[in-house]
């Protein structure tokens, strides 16, 4: 089944403790990202990656690290917590067109990770 | 200002009528929309694309207007399982913005 998998579902930890949520697809997608979403703010871009070993910030990348290794795997490092990034954290990927276009097909989305941080 | 602005709501509407709802983009350049369902604290799902034509799915239907830089959906005959609420998203380059989200009730 083709499917974003994103854990954990949710997470509850405290200030300053280094965590990582994982976020993998069996799609062969080129594009993966991360958003937070706030109430009232929307889904707010932390990072994207348009392949392996090329990653860029999104519009809140502060606080966040990601890396690409392989095609399948995109986790988002959080190296020191704090309360402001208690959040609902969704993980996406989909087919990136590429060439003059660059466009976005479909996103698929995780199941979303809900982050607590005290 | 937001580069993807949407009314967030909430739209209350009796089932079987008929709601619509904009979202307005700020950049010019963008190429391609789409219309996401979501439900409450859930991942969101791809309702539609938006065409430069307007396209149709079923009850939804959707129009783009570059000129004044606004995408549309209109959903009729209204259903109880409508109740979501609806995200904008536009893609300039390969950047994703999303709006706010639009929130539809449905009732009975």
């Amino acid at each position: 089944e083709a499917q974003v998998t994103q854990n954990p579902r949710y997470l509850i930890t405290v200030t300053g403790k280094k965590l990582t949520v994982t976020c993998s697809q069996n799609m062969n997608h080129e594009y993966m990202s991360w958003y937070r979403q706030d109430p009232g703010l929307g889904l707010r871009q932390i990072y994207y990656s348009m392949n392996v070993e090329v990653t860029d910030k999104g519009d809140v990348p502060e606080g966040y690290k990601v890396s690409r290794k392989e095609k399948r795997n995109f986790p988002l490092i959080l190296e020191s917590p704090s309360p402001n990034q208690t959040s609902l954290y969704f993980c996406a990927s989909s087919f990136f067109g590429g060439g003059v276009e660059m466009t976005n097909e479909k996103l698929f989305f995780g199941s979303g990770t809900q982050l607590s941080v005290l | 200002r937001k580069e993807v602005e949407q009314d967030p709501g909430p739209f209350n509407v009796p089932e079987g009528a008929t709601v619509a709802f904009n979202c307005t983009y700020s950049n010019s350049a963008s190429q391609s929309f789409f219309w996401y369902r979501q439900d409450c604290r859930k991942e969101p799902k791809l309702l539609m694309s938006v065409y430069s034509s307007g396209n149709e799915d079923g009850r939804f239907t959707a129009q783009l207007n570059r000129a004044s830089q606004y995408i549309s959906l209109l959903i009729r005959d209204s259903k109880l399982s409508d109740s979501a609420t609806y995200l904008c998203v536009v893609d300039s380059w390969g950047k994703l913005q999303f709006g706010a989200g639009t929130q539809v009730v449905v009732t009975p």
